[in-house]
């Protein structure tokens, strides 16, 4: 059972327009949080990430949001640009502290 | 610095073969992470070296999937026989540091084998 969703599959958005990318988890024992960037033939990058004692962390473009009474977490890029065209995993710290969970992925393009 | 390498990058095999994938973790870094991202879905957890132990192996699918890590270095994932399903990219990830600090930001990852089972 996934534990990390990512329930949009895919996004698009023009260039210098804000992207929002959303992320819902199942388990409250979670408490850190982050985002990987993909590109096609790369292994996951680390974005930003987000302990689950802050509601928002910035770093540029980037911006987290966690909302933890509705177990949810959002990516906002502002503004967005063709370059940021990836997929985007959101990932948790599972309560070991052994692994990452991730969600499926959404796969977003910005067009110029 | 060099980075995560994993070979070879791509692999495609029959069915009741075996396969063995290679992953350099990042010079110094204690911590060498296993993962799996079967076609379309989530990037699965399979297992955790610290050194040459294993740590977490609670994600490997079966016992058709063995992982060594002899002298705490460079790291292997032998599939024998593979089946169709073994099929997605296998992506290896090195950390100085273990997740349960909460800094997994230092986590980087391989370019990933993609696996092919026929």
């Amino acid at each position: 059972d996934q534990q990390v969703k990512q329930n949009s599959p895919s996004l698009s958005v023009q260039e210098g327009r804000i992207s929002i990318l959303n992320c819902d988890y199942t388990n409250s024992m979670f408490d850190y949080f982050l985002w990987y960037k993909k590109y096609p033939a790369e292994g996951p990058t680390f974005l930003i990430s987000i302990s689950s004692i802050k509601d928002k962390n910035e770093d540029g473009r980037f911006t987290v949001f966690l909302n933890k009474s509705a177990k949810h977490l959002s990516l906002h890029i502002v503004p967005s640009q063709p370059g940021d065209s990836a997929v985007y995993f959101c990932a948790a710290i599972n309560q070991a502290g052994t692994a990452l969970i991730f969600g499926k992925g959404t796969t977003l393009s910005v067009s110029s | 610095e060099a980075g995560v390498t994993q070979f070879p990058s791509h692999s495609v095999i029959e069915k009741g073969q075996t396969v063995t994938l290679r992953c350099d973790p990042i010079s110094g870094h204690d911590n060498l992470y296993w993962y799996r991202r079967v076609m379309g879905k989530e990037i699965k957890f399979l297992l955790h070296f610290v050194k040459e132990s294993k740590q977490d192996e609670s994600g490997m699918p079966n016992n058709r999937f063995l992982a060594e890590r002899t002298g705490g270095t460079y790291s292997t994932l032998k599939v024998q026989p593979a089946e169709l399903e073994d099929s997605g990219v296998y992506f290896c990830a090195s950390s100085p540091y273990s997740l349960a600090g909460g800094v997994a930001d230092t986590q980087y990852f391989g370019p990933g084998t993609r696996l092919t089972v026929l």
